[in-house]
């Protein structure tokens, strides 16, 4: 099964940063890579699909980039309903959909 | 607008068994597949299935296959998640999720608000 790994694994930041995430996965997937948003007791969200595409409706602050076996989520001028934890998750095989671990951004 | 609504939270005893709910609305529900995802209590999210409600073809993550059975009523446009004999070990939310196809790609949107399930004796 295909591996992904998420770093760091929480992430203190301020209202107005600049803050990356970064998923590695264990081969090469090509952009199978999608970004997902969970607040606290709620369902995740997906953000940015085939790892650049910003799904509609969401904020012009995050963006995606990556491809092969690297992927950074960015967001820009963080917001106060921006913290939450992300996940990253690999299409490549689409009946061995694997997550990575999460990353909680907190609010520092 | 597009949604998945789940059945409410459950508690049940080791040994007993449990279905769930996933209504689909707003779209043509035997065109996507769709999915279940568990989430165990402050842990992250883990794909357990797919059922493609068109012909029921079904995958199963190797680490559930055996464990549930996901299955389709279309005539209510339902997705079930159904365990014969719970364990505490069962204990998560539960998340039932509409795959879109892009191209060769996709990707998991909109997600069911999720389904507690608490297993203890």
């Amino acid at each position: 099964d295909i591996q992904m790994t998420q770093s760091p694994s929480s992430l203190s930041a301020s209202v107005g940063d600049r803050v990356s995430i970064t998923c590695r996965a264990s081969e090469s997937i090509s952009t199978y890579l999608n970004w997902y948003q969970q607040k606290p007791g709620r369902a995740p969200k997906v953000l940015i699909y085939s790892a650049s595409n910003l799904q509609s409706g969401v904020p012009s602050r995050f963006s995606g980039s990556g491809s092969g076996t690297d992927f950074t989520l960015t967001i820009s001028n963080l917001q106060p309903e921006d913290f939450a934890t992300y996940y990253c998750q690999q299409s490549y095989s689409t009946f061995k959909y694997t997550f990575g671990q999460g990353t909680k951004l907190e609010i520092k | 607008e597009v949604q998945l609504v789940q059945s409410g939270a459950e508690v049940k005893k080791p040994g007993e068994s449990l279905k769930i709910s996933c209504k689909g609305s707003g779209y043509i529900f035997t065109n996507n597949w769709i999915a279940w995802v568990r989430q165990m209590p402050g842990k992250g999210l883990e794909w357990m299935g797919s059922i493609y409600p068109s012909d029921s073809d079904t995958r199963y993550s190797p680490s559930f296959q055996g464990q549930v059975t996901i299955t389709f009523d279309m005539s209510i446009t339902t997705a079930y998640l159904q365990w014969s004999s719970l364990k505490a070990s069962d204990t998560a939310i539960y998340y039932c999720a509409r795959r879109v196809p892009f191209g060769s790609d996709n990707w998991l949107d909109p997600w069911g608000q999720g389904t507690l399930v608490t297993v203890s004796s």
